[in-house]
């Protein structure tokens, strides 16, 4: 069973660049949900996809969208880049029904660095 | 809405000795509460988790979290630590009826001395 996987590992991009960043869901799971994690701080909830429709948001401006495909892997796009948005972001992955608990597995994270 | 607190951003134990990492949480309905483990250049780990049931609930890695509603606390502890316990440990919580949604505390880095 092949757990989460992200591309790429780590990016350099200049303010005001576009960035998109991947995830290959576990094996199995059709919900695909996006964190935020600042240097020193907890992750924070970008927004979630279950079957390729977006399922919650956080507090994130527009420029932050995303993507599910067929195959469950999602991406994560952030336009007009900030240098705040430079952080770990991390895709995690769950076997999703809304109205239950579902555990989320967590990918390895992106680093981003916007300089 | 939820939030969660982690009293203490840095805590140093000897090796052998109590961890004890402490997390409050706010939430306006029952929640889920867990505890995940973070290593350098890793993501994160679910150490335990709180649903339902039993208050006490045991993790990987010899780690224990007791969920206690009156003091809307759900801290974590291993009565004797090693070296390999040393990482980043968050707390985070979820709602029953908005269960996508993991809120996370801000993290308490734990280092082992020899």
């Amino acid at each position: 069973e092949t757990g989460v996987t992200q591309s790429p590992t780590h990016l350099i991009k200049t303010r005001g660049q576009q960035v998109t960043l991947r995830c290959s869901s576990q094996s199995g799971h059709n919900t695909v949900s996006w964190y935020q994690q600042a240097l020193g701080q907890g992750p924070q909830f970008i927004f979630q996809y279950y079957r390729e429709e977006e399922n919650g948001r956080g507090n994130f401006p527009p420029r932050f969208s995303g993507l599910q495909f067929p195959n469950y892997s999602s991406e994560l796009n952030v336009n007009a880049l900030e240098l705040d948005d430079s952080a770990l972001y991390l895709c995690a992955s769950s076997l999703g029904a809304s109205g239950r608990f579902n555990e989320q597995f967590f990918g390895p994270g992106t680093r981003l660095t916007v300089l | 809405a939820q939030s969660v607190t982690q009293l203490g951003s840095h805590v140093s134990v000897s090796e052998g000795a109590l961890v004890l990492l402490r997390c409050n949480y706010s939430s306006s309905v029952p929640p889920y509460l867990f505890w995940y483990v973070q290593y350098p250049n890793q993501g994160l780990q679910l150490l335990l988790k709180y649903t339902t049931g039993a208050t006490l609930v045991k993790g990987i890695n010899g780690f224990e979290a007791e969920f206690k509603k009156s003091e809307t606390s759900f801290h974590l502890t291993k009565p004797s630590a090693h070296m390999s316990d040393a990482a980043e440990y968050f707390c985070a919580v979820t709602r029953l009826d908005n269960d996508y949604k993991l809120s996370f505390g801000a993290g308490t880095t734990v280092t082992v001395r020899a």
